[in-house]
Order: structure tokens, then sequence, then C-alpha cells
């Protein structure tokens, strides 16, 4: 069975930089017909797609985050990261993993709160 | 950028009943590109269907999602208590590349 399981710090500063992390088990992140996705959600609101990456490395982002935004993926360690520049308190959500296929879903982490705060 | 507007906000049914929960595009979309999740407190969503019609493993057939060009539907029958939840549509835009997703709506079972 496929796991997903962020981590990361659960406090940052405004202006900083908030890095995750999804370690996936069960599963490998090779294969073309996968992409490894983040998606936040702001406490008691709905789902914003962030950003995928490929196995190969490609990515694509948020056309409202691309400048802030960064995303790659270490095949070896089954795992992919996130990192969100110059975070603001807008930025405060629960982050969560996800693995996509048939252009969905189906695979989530639990998901991580994330709060931008001094 | 397609837009997604769920209809409506909040419904309230009882157990046994039908629910009908809809999924507006701004502009005609693929059916291919269309695909339903239910979220319950403190969890992660799940996927329940996936290119607007494909039950997603271990969805029961009560689920149902249809539809096509700007309108879509996830129905859900013989309701249960379990079922409350929000659910969310979802759509995959190419050009450019980037996944929306609706503002939701709250199935309550009473």
């Amino acid at each position: 069975q496929l796991q997903l399981q962020e981590s990361g710090p659960g406090l940052v500063k405004p202006s900083e930089t908030l890095s995750l992390t999804c370690t996936v088990s069960g599963g490998s992140l090779s294969g073309a017909v996968y992409n490894w996705d983040w998606i936040r959600q702001p406490p008691g609101k709905g789902l914003e797609w962030i950003g995928s990456v490929y196995y190969s490395g490609t990515t694509y982002y948020n056309p409202s985050l691309k400048g802030r935004l960064s995303i790659s993926i270490d095949t070896s360690k089954n795992q992919f990261s996130l990192r969100l520049h110059f975070v603001t308190a807008a930025d405060t959500a629960v982050y969560y993993c996800a693995r996509g296929q048939n252009l969905a879903f189906d695979y989530w982490g639990q998901g991580i709160l994330a709060t931008v705060s001094s | 950028e397609i837009v997604l507007t769920q209809s409506p906000g909040t419904l309230s049914l009882s157990p046994g009943e039908r629910a009908t929960l809809s999924c507006r595009a701004s502009q005609s979309i693929s059916s291919r590109y269309l695909a339903w999740y239910q979220q319950k407190p403190g969890q992660a969503p799940r996927l329940l269907i996936y290119i607007a019609s494909n039950r997603a493993t271990g969805i029961p057939d009560r689920f149902t999602g249809s539809g096509s060009g700007t309108d879509f539907t996830l129905s859900i029958s013989r309701l249960e208590p379990e079922d409350s939840a929000v659910y969310y549509c979802q759509h995959y835009g190419s050009s450019p590349f980037m996944y929306t997703f609706g503002q939701g709506t709250k199935l309550e079972i009473k």
C-alpha cells in the first residue's frame, strides 16, 4: 500500500522559507505515468494546487506562486520536496503531498500544518 | 484559467435519500479532466471519481459521476451518515498546466 508522509517545521517566520519533504513508502517515485504534487488548504478554506514534479525532474507550478516556489525530487531517497520563499501569513495552511495519476490525485499524505508567524 | 463553481454551498438531507452535487466550469472542458473528492474533518481528501465517471478503488457504486461540457454532477444514492463531508470537484488544464478545485459543497446527513 502506497503511503505518503509530509515532514518539516510547523512554524516559519514571515519572509523566511518554508521547506517541506514528502517521503513515499510502499512504492517508487519512478514511472512516467505519475506526477508528485503539493496541495494546500488554509484553515477552514478550500484546496489549492501548488505544483507538480515528475521523476524526470520536470516541474509545473501554480502561476500564483511561481516566483516563490521550488519543487524537487530525489528518487534515490523516494522523496520530493517543496520550498516556498518569502512566506506571509497568507501561506499558513495544511500542506498535503499527493500522487497524481489519470489527471487526479489518488494517494494523499495526512497533511502537515505550517503556520507563518513571528 | 478554468474556474469551477460548486452548488449548493451546503446540502442537508436524510439517510436513504439521494444527493445531487453540481460543479460548473467557466468554459467547456473535457470530461477526461474532471475528478471528485470527499473530505471529512481532520482528514486528507479521498479520491471518489476520476475522468468524470470512473470510480476510484474501493468507492461504492452509490457514488456516480456524470456530465459534460460545463456541467458536471456527483450523485450519491442511499445516503448514509458517514457520507457527511465536504465534496470538491477538480479540473486539470494543460495550457497552462494547472489543477484547480471548486470551492466545495458541504453535505450534512441528519
